[in-house]
């Protein structure tokens, strides 16, 4: 079953602007981590946030977790058009196995 | 050090016929997952494997899907017969021991015509 609803669906920027999505969950979670794909590959790991933090970086990216909402938000600064890719957020289920419940992607374009 | 491999790529076959796909995880992950990923949707988990035995197939519809881990390594998935609506990319991942991230295979892309 999908857990996590991101938004938007789709997003298009320019290259060198931000890029922020957002996912929301209705469970308790152990971590949150948020998977890059590109068209027809697989899927990427990026950045995992655990549920007691609230804010982490990893490079370009900075995620952020409000547990108390369940959302997270997911910022990339300065894209680039190698960004271009859909961008999925799984939250690792507490209280199933700790099998990750994944959400309906946001698809982001950067324009060159 | 080598990634999660699968084949094959590409499989195109028609209704009701069978179909298998591979997956070699990642040398020493336990943890062995096969996920359904329907166009425009997140990965749905199939079922996921603990060294060669089941630990979830909740999702697994065992009336026409099949998976098997015989020495806790590569791993199978099979259809028989498929339907349209199995047309999507099957996923493989592995995890190693207590860590939490999961690392994917390139997916097997399934249309079934």
């Amino acid at each position: 079953s999908q857990q996590g609803e991101e938004d938007p669906q789709a997003l298009s920027i320019q290259e060198g602007e931000n890029a922020t999505m957002n996912c929301s969950y209705k469970t308790s979670i152990n971590n949150l981590q948020w998977y890059r794909q590109n068209s027809g590959r697989g899927l990427v790991h990026l950045i995992l946030i655990r549920s007691n933090e609230r804010e982490k970086h990893s490079g370009r990216l900075r995620v952020t977790l409000d547990t108390s909402k369940k959302s997270s938000s997911l910022l990339i600064t300065a894209s680039r058009a190698a960004d271009t890719a859909s961008y999925f957020c799984a939250t690792d289920d507490a209280g199933n196995n700790r099998k990750l419940i994944w959400g309906l992607g946001t698809s982001l374009a950067v324009n060159p | 050090e080598a990634g999660v491999a699968q084949s094959p790529r590409y499989k195109i076959i028609e209704k009701r016929q069978s179909v298998a796909f591979w997956c070699n995880p990642i040398s020493g992950h336990a943890t062995l997952y096969w996920y359904q990923q329907i166009l425009g949707q997140g990965p749905k988990l199939l079922i996921q494997f603990q060294n060669n035995g089941v630990v979830d197939d909740s999702q697994l519809p065992k009336d026409r899907f099949s998976a098997e881990r015989l020495k806790g390594v590569d791993s199978t998935l099979k259809i028989q017969p498929a339907k349209l609506e199995d047309s999507a990319v099957y996923l493989c991942a592995s995890k190693a021991g207590l860590l939490e991230t999961q690392y994917f295979g390139p997916g097997t892309r399934l249309l079934v015509l």
